[in-house]
């Protein structure tokens, strides 16, 4: 596709329940984002994958937040038992790879986020 | 530490009028920083990037953003605003971390232009 999709673009759950969200970065991106927005702030880093495994984690609020990402396509971001706080706006990015390396210097490309409500 | 602070959380401008945001950064070493913007329903989208090269930054749009180490500044400027440039803007900080760059955001500041 010609951009990052992420599906669905809105979710209304109750406490307490399992959900999953989606995000398809551009085809030959390796590197994958993860960030929540929560109304009226900026972007909080959740976790990063390159391929599919992830380095980075350290973003992840609780035990109750997962991801996992197959080969260098998609990736499911799973909250278990929600909560009223986890309600927000999830957003996925992808990145090209220099090789031999990482540069500061790629570009995170945006989908348009997945707004999570929790009653 | 990487760190950004928008110093206005609401700006303000009547169409036709300059805009300036805000935005202060604290680094290391010498940062990448950039400029996003989020219209409503949309995704983010990059307005422009600084990586040491000159220190005044154009962008899309007409925005340009200008580093002043001495003041560690990179505020967003632009000579005369459109209505369809009412947004929320992100000022970015990027650091490379294990290997990764690592966008570090602001809060944001959210631009109302008024005809």
């Amino acid at each position: 596709g010609a951009g990052v999709s992420q599906s669905p673009s809105n979710k209304v759950t109750e406490k307490g329940k399992d959900v999953e969200l989606r995000c398809d970065p551009i085809s030959g991106h390796t590197a994958l984002y993860w960030y929540r927005q929560r109304l009226g702030q900026g972007l909080e880093f959740l976790i990063y994958f390159q391929g599919n495994s992830a380095p980075d984690k350290s973003g992840l609020p609780s035990d109750r937040f997962s991801a996992e990402r197959t080969g260098e396509s998609v990736s499911t971001l799973t909250i278990q038992r929600t909560q009223q706080e986890d309600s927000a706006v999830y957003l996925c990015a992808s990145s090209f790879t220099t090789s031999g390396g990482f540069s500061s210097y790629n570009e995170q490309f945006f989908g348009p986020g997945t707004r999570l409500t929790v009653l | 530490a990487q760190s950004v602070t928008q110093l206005d959380s609401h700006v303000s401008v009547s169409e036709g009028t300059p805009v300036l945001l805000r935005c202060n950064y604290s680094s290391s070493y010498s940062p990448s920083l950039f400029w996003y913007v989020q219209h409503p329903n949309k995704g983010l989208q990059l307005l422009l990037k600084y990586t040491s090269a000159a220190t005044l930054v154009k962008g899309i749009n007409g925005f340009e953003a200008e580093f002043k180490k001495s003041e560690t500044s990179f505020h967003l400027t632009k000579p005369s605003a459109h209505m369809s440039d009412a947004a929320e803007y992100f000022c970015v900080v990027s650091r490379v971390s294990g290997g990764y760059n690592k966008l570090i955001f602001g809060a944001g500041t959210r631009l109302a232009v008024h005809p």
